[in-house]
């Protein structure tokens, strides 16, 4: 079945560009209508949805985030990725990379085990 | 946009059932029947347990049901047991294209 598997630093230094990589294992990025995500949720605190993109490399952003944030799609690799640039300690947060099944579920169906990102000098 | 509006906390019994509501707006909730439900362990990632208002995701126990009026969304659990004690969340998909979680919901088993 699909996993997904986040990677990138876990320490970033304030106002630098934090870079995650999510790597899609059991299934191809490129199959069918769904679209690959980025959620994050702050110590202690709720879900925050990011946005996401469509293989072809079609992007739906939060707007709150979405002068910062660049989600891309490396189809050769069976991987997306998160750029969110001048951060700061509010962006301290667990990432998570997430299937939007779009045809099947119109959800979030399959997540990956989340990673750790602290915005410290 | 703002956060859909969960009770911060819910508790029953084994046994018993609860309900968790997630308000929100004519704008999302209110406005499509894309709500979708996810439970969180500590330490762990998110779980579907329900999609598109009251459909349980294959593997889902029958004990969990979800329902909509209004601009409110529901999830009942029924036969409460030991293993339901996490984190509930709610989401839902926006006339801005978007989407949208509730603030969660912790749910104890007394």
């Amino acid at each position: 079945q699909v996993q997904l598997q986040e990677s990138g630093p876990g320490l970033v230094k304030p106002s630098q560009t934090l870079s995650l990589t999510c790597t899609v294992s059991g299934g191809s990025i490129s199959s069918g209508g769904d679209y690959w995500s980025w959620i994050r949720q702050h110590p202690g605190k709720g879900l925050e949805w990011i946005g996401y993109i469509h293989y072809r490399g079609t992007t739906y952003y939060n707007p709150s985030l979405k002068s910062l944030v660049t989600i891309s799609v490396d189809t050769s690799k069976n991987q997306f990725s998160l750029k969110l640039s001048s951060v700061t300690a509010a962006d301290t947060a667990v990432y998570y990379c997430a299937r939007f099944a779009i045809t099947a579920a119109m959800a979030f169906d399959i997540w990956g085990q989340g990673t750790m990102v602290t915005v410290s000098s | 946009q703002s956060a859909l509006t969960q009770p911060a906390s819910v508790s029953g019994s084994p046994g018993q059932s609860i309900t968790i509501s997630c308000t929100g707006t004519s704008s999302d909730v209110g406005a499509y029947n894309y709500v979708s439900w996810y439970q969180e362990h500590p330490g762990k990632a998110p779980k579907l347990m329900i999609y598109e208002v009251s459909n349980r995701p294959s593997g889902v126990s029958n004990r969990f049901s979800g329902s909509k009026s209004g601009n409110t969304a529901s999830l009942t659990i029924s036969g409460l047991q030991a293993e339901d004690e996490a984190d509930y969340y709610c989401c839902s998909y926006t006339r801005s294209t978007t989407y949208v979680f509730g603030t969660g919901t912790k749910v104890t088993v007394l």
